[in-house]
């Protein structure tokens, strides 16, 4: 039982790339969550997902987009990558009482 | 979700009790007080969380004050495993709130001396 895998764990983008990082939950939860944390802040809500085939807009969704076809992934897309999106960013499952949270991935812009 | 209020930094030694404040003047009936965590180079865990009784469970107890409008995360007994930035959220569980995701402040950053 991993829980929430995300990947990579480490990436180095050149500005104007594209990527998509993936988050993987062997829970079966229905709810998945996508944040993101610069250095020295809390998290920020960027995508979350209530089911296969809804998706909804957190605090922070501008230059991100995401899917949801599966109970079990929710893989998050940056388009044409800018140095503000320099962060960690964490996949998140559960409800309500606890969320499990992945490992992160650091994500770099350059 | 109302929002909550905890110092930036706490130190304690090894081996000694901690007491981690929050502050949430303005919450609402409905709100459950909850506890994350999150080590160095991790993601956020879940630690505890309460509605009006205090509560205990393996990793820390959860003191919540008569009014409602502070609680404390207590560790009984601190090792330098538990340094870590310490969240406390309020979450409106009874009217579906928490669903739409979590508000994480900055939290306490909690140093533990050896």
């Amino acid at each position: 039982n991993a829980g929430v895998t995300q990947t990579p764990k480490f990436r180095i983008l050149k500005i104007g790339q594209s990527m998509t990082l993936q988050c993987t939950q062997d829970m079966n939860h229905n709810y998945m969550y996508w944040y993101r944390q610069d250095p020295g802040m809390g998290l920020k809500l960027i995508y979350y997902s209530v089911g296969a085939g809804i998706t909804d807009k957190g605090e922070v969704p501008n230059g991100y987009n995401v899917s949801r076809s599966t109970t079990e992934d929710f893989p998050l897309r940056l388009e044409l990558a800018a140095p503000s999106q320099t962060s960690v960013y964490f996949c998140a499952t559960g409800h309500n009482e606890k969320l499990f949270f992945g490992s992160g991935t650091q994500l770099s812009v350059l | 979700d109302a929002k909550t209020t905890q110092p930036n930094s706490m130190e304690s030694n090894e081996e000694e009790p901690v007491h981690l404040p929050c502050n949430h003047s303005t919450i609402s009936g409905t709100d459950y007080i909850h506890w994350y965590r999150q080590l160095p180079s991790q993601g956020p865990e879940y630690v505890i969380h309460g509605l009006t009784s205090n509560v205990n469970n393996r990793m820390a107890s959860l003191a919540i004050a008569e009014d409602r409008k502070s609680s404390t995360l207590i560790l009984h007994r601190a090792t330098l495993r538990d340094a870590a930035v310490y969240y406390c959220i309020l979450i409106a569980l009874l009217t579906g709130g928490g669903a739409d995701g979590l508000t994480f402040g900055k939290g306490t950053h909690l140093i533990i001396q050896p």
